[in-house]
């Protein structure tokens, strides 16, 4: 079974910098989706960022980037010009391609903190 | 867009009675929606797969007796807490993935707070 582990329960950033969550994983498949989810205060799940396995080229969107290191199961997000808003818990998850129909297994989360 | 609702947002039941939720994805057939559950200050445990027209596929350890679940529709699943105990008070969130053919994204609820008195 496929798990997945945040090492950083809280994080804290100053407006304006930037930071980056950790996340790694352990499959034994070679293609695979990973995420990063946000929940803010009001429990709505929103998808931030993905990345296919097969892909090399990091994501990006917008102010927020990964890192995915496929040898060393790693996939970091990393967030820049931090914002007021991005305040919320982060979840790093992980789906397998196919046969699964969509699960998703999730991290433990880091909640991070911006402050002024 | 892709838009998935729950009602209700919040309930409150008494223990030993049945509450039911429910998962609409408003602006597209899902042929998938998944179930979870969230306690305070945790991950999101996934409960049960929910496949339109067949039988939910639930989660080692997640007793299907006391959560019923019904994807009667493309764009309705429900999930049925039957003989609420205090011990069921959750955050429950459903998701839903765009047809057979959909991509691998979910799409998440707003959630539903359940309190059991």
């Amino acid at each position: 079974a496929q798990t997945v582990t945040q090492s950083q329960p809280e994080m804290s950033v100053q407006e304006a910098e930037t930071v980056t969550l950790s996340c790694t994983y352990d499959t034994s498949e070679s293609d695979y989706y990973l995420f990063w989810y946000k929940q803010p205060p009001s429990r709505q799940m929103i998808l931030v960022i993905r990345q296919e396995a097969y892909k090399q080229q990091n994501a990006t969107e917008n102010r927020f980037s990964v890192n995915f290191q496929k040898a060393a199961k790693s996939f970091s997000l990393k967030i820049s010009d931090s914002q007021l808003g991005d305040a919320a818990m982060y979840f790093c998850a992980y789906r397998s391609p196919s046969g699964t129909a969509s699960k998703l297994t999730f991290g433990t989360g880091t909640r991070l903190q911006v402050t002024l | 867009g892709a838009v998935v609702s729950q009602h209700p947002s919040r309930v409150i039941c008494k223990s030993g009675t049945s509450v039911k939720i429910e998962c609409r994805s408003l602006d597209f057939q899902a042929t998938t929606m998944f179930w979870y559950r969230q306690f305070p200050k945790q991950s999101l445990m996934l409960m049960a797969t929910s496949n339109e027209g067949s039988k939910a596929t639930y989660e080692q350890g997640v007793e299907k007796d006391k959560f019923l679940i019904n994807h009667a529709s493309l764009t309705l699943s429900t999930l049925t807490v039957t003989s609420a105990h205090p011990e069921d008070s959750s955050f429950y969130i459903c998701s839903a993935k765009k047809g057979l053919a959909g991509g691998y994204e979910q799409y998440f609820g707003p959630g539903t707070r359940l309190t059991v008195t």
